[in-house]
């Protein structure tokens, strides 16, 4: 059964610093891209970044920049680095993998963390 | 970037049929998905390439898309279905992935 954890969310001040991690469990991690989706209360689900099983990563532009998305096969971990935060990157982020090939779609879903970016 | 706008809401009676719209611009000519998301969960992957469904996701759920529309089913509706549902395509002129603004299905 494939399993997506995610870690590290919480409270950060504004310009702060945060680092997302997702560990993978029940599929072959170092196969597939990974990807961050997060989702707000008001704007719905939002695409963040993704990173394919050969480590080509890609941003949305509201967090090039700023976010820098990395994975180590060995550990089965995918991490998003998070720096010069702002009160709008408030969300709960989930981890998402996709199906083998080509990924237009994600097949599963972490549980998400909870990131609040507040003073 | 592409738009896919969906209901707010919808509402249907127990045994009936919701359906669930997804627009956008020539909709019909990109392959659109759907999540269900319940209540405090992460969503889940109901429908992908316009069609096809998962295992483990009941015959009740299909999906369509043609012109600007692409729709989401659910046949004999039972309280277990009262979700968020969203749609989402891969937006290959922009590099990205675009979801819909999401419809909140009520079983009354």
């Amino acid at each position: 059964e494939v399993q997506l954890v995610e870690s590290g969310g919480g409270l950060v001040q504004p310009g702060g610093s945060l680092r997302l991690s997702c560990s993978g469990d029940g599929f072959t991690f170092s196969n597939y891209a990974m990807h961050w989706v997060r989702q707000t209360p008001g704007w719905g689900l939002e695409y963040v970044s993704g990173i394919s099983s050969f480590g080509n990563s890609t941003y949305a532009d509201s967090v090039k920049g700023r976010f820098i998305i990395s994975r180590d096969n060995s550990k089965n971990t995918l991490n998003l680095q998070m720096t010069s935060l702002r009160p709008a990157d408030t969300a709960i982020y989930y981890c998402v993998k996709c199906p083998h090939g080509d990924c237009y779609y994600f097949d599963y879903w972490g549980q998400g963390t909870l990131v609040t970016v507040s003073s | 970037s592409y738009v896919l706008a969906q209901p707010p809401s919808v509402s249907v009676a127990p045994g009936s049929t919701a359906r669930i719209t997804c627009g956008g611009t020539n909709l019909g000519g990109e392959s659109v998905h759907w999540y269900q998301q319940k209540a405090g969960q992460a969503p889940l992957l109901v429908i992908y390439y316009d069609t096809d469904r998962p295992s483990g996701i009941p015959e009740r759920f299909s999906g369509s898309n043609s012109g600007n529309t692409a729709t989401l089913t659910i046949s004999r509706v039972e309280a277990g279905d009262e979700a968020d549902y969203f749609c989402q395509v891969w937006d290959s002129s922009n590099d990205h992935y675009v979801f819909g603004t999401g419809t909140k299905v009520t079983v009354l």
